[in-house]
């Protein structure tokens, strides 16, 4: 049982170059999540699937894409990479069932992007 | 919309309590949570509190709640160097279903040997 994984760990992108950040959770969870986690600013929601074949936008989807593959993947897309996307970017996964202390958001380890 | 805030930066010496604070705005909130985040890691629960609850402890961990200054705090009794991360304060206005988490700057926790 791995819990939430993603891949990359780290990524180096010129500007306007694109790439993939994959997120992929073995929890039988309903609902995943993309943050950023910038200095000073805490975690800030992209974009988020509350269930299997649904997505929305968070507090800050511009210049990303998502798709939720399966109900364990949940994959977030950088079409042309600006500087101001360098950021660590962590996926989350939650059960989304009737709640308390196990039904929480659980996170995966993170994957850091830098933009040149 | 709402808005959590947090100092960011905490110094203790070992062995010292270590008080971490909170405020916020949603008065809708429900769920109040407390997570860690090491080096390197993503974050991990640490503890979370209801909102009709003043008082939570949890060995080391006793978090306050005052409904009424929408404040909270985290204290860590007896810190050990192993304690030193960034801690988040969230909040949630559900716990079950798609749940939308608003969370804090983080407070980054230095514990000096």
């Amino acid at each position: 049982n791995a819990g939430v994984t993603q891949t990359p760990k780290f990524q180096v992108l010129k500007t306007g170059q694109s790439m993939t950040l994959q997120c992929a959770q073995d929890m039988n969870h309903n609902s995943m999540y993309w943050y950023r986690q910038d200095p000073g600013m805490g975690l800030r929601l992209i974009y988020y699937s509350a269930s299997e074949g649904t997505t929305d936008k968070g507090e800050v989807p511009n210049g990303y894409n998502v798709s939720r593959l399966n109900k364990r993947e949940f994959s977030l897309r950088l079409e042309s990479a600006a500087p101001s996307q360098t950021s660590v970017y962590f996926c989350a996964s939650k059960l989304s069932g009737a709640g308390g202390l196990t039904d929480t958001q659980y996170f995966g380890p993170g994957t850091r992007l830098t933009v040149l | 919309g709402e808005d959590v805030e947090q100092s960011l930066f905490l110094s203790v010496r070992e062995g010292d309590s270590s008080v971490i604070n909170c405020t916020y705005t949603d008065s809708s909130s429900t769920y109040l949570y407390w997570y860690k985040q090491e080096p390197g890691a993503g974050l991990q629960l640490l503890t979370y509190i209801f909102s009709n609850m003043d008082m939570k402890q949890d060995q080391r961990l006793t978090v306050l709640l005052n409904k009424k200054d929408k404040h909270l705090s985290l204290r860590i009794a007896d810190t050990q160097t192993g304690d030193s991360a960034i801690y988040f304060c969230a909040e949630s206005p559900n716990s079950g279903g798609y749940q939308k988490v608003t969370f804090g700057t983080g407070t980054k926790l230095q514990v000096i040997p």
